[in-house]
């Protein structure tokens, strides 16, 4: 059975503190993504990365940085985090390819409040 | 302009009942279609995908119109089950960017009630 895991599903820091977010899958996948969810809003994209050691910027990368040093990990790293960074952080992965399919696969997410 | 749009609905709809829903994509060079679906407090998962014949599988038909760029999901049958967020959701390749990835409208919420 497929599996993404995210480090916590609930985490509380306080304005200015690192944050870290640790996602894990055991699928072999290429492709792994960062979202963050909120009411109104939907999944956005914050930073993906399709090898070990690349990555792109998605749509909100702003106060954000990942790292990529495994295939099968992918850190979200809040540098300083800020009240507007709470939110539902949810990691995916995918394989690569140009398959119809490209399934994404989900962790179950982290709600993260910055106080 | 959101990149897929989506009617947030909710909708209630009692069991046995039909419902549609309807989504619009504003990249004409998009590759793929499919629709999640996202249970109260969990994480989306894919539904289905969406071919350009249109598909069915099982209660559910997708349906896809490249030329309006739009996309639908029928619900046929409702079961209490079917409460959800649907996310309507495009692949394509981002300007600057050789591999494609999925863009996901807000989601539509739904529910069945007995």
């Amino acid at each position: 059975d497929v599996k993404v895991t995210q480090s916590s599903r609930y985490l509380v820091k306080r304005t200015g503190e690192k944050v870290f977010l640790e996602c894990v899958q055991d699928m072999d996948h290429e492709n792994m993504f960062w979202y963050r969810q909120d009411p109104g809003l939907g999944l956005r994209l914050i930073y993906f990365s399709y090898d070990v050691k690349m990555k792109e910027k998605g749509d909100i990368p702003e106060g954000y940085s990942v790292s990529r040093e495994k295939k099968e990990r992918f850190s979200l790293i809040l540098e300083s985090a800020s009240t507007n960074q709470t939110s539902m952080y949810l990691c995916a992965s995918a394989t690569l390819g140009t398959g119809v399919r490209n399934e994404q696969f989900f962790g179950p997410g982290t709600r993260l409040t910055v106080l | 302009r959101k990149e897929v749009e989506q009617d947030p609905g909710p909708f209630n709809v009692p069991e046995g009942a039909t419902v549609a829903f309807n989504c619009t994509y504003s990249n004409s060079a998009s590759q793929s279609f499919f629709w999640y679906r996202q249970d109260c407090r969990k994480e989306p998962k894919l539904l289905m995908s969406v071919y350009s014949s249109g598909n069915e599988d099982g209660r559910f038909t997708a349906q896809l119109n490249r030329a309006s760029q739009y996309i639908s999901l029928l619900i046929r049958d409702s079961k209490l089950s079917d409460s959800a967020t649907y996310l309507c959701v495009v692949k394509w390749v981002p300007r600057g960017s050789t591999l494609g990835r999925l863009y996901f409208g807000r989601g539509t919420q739904l529910t069945v009630w007995p």
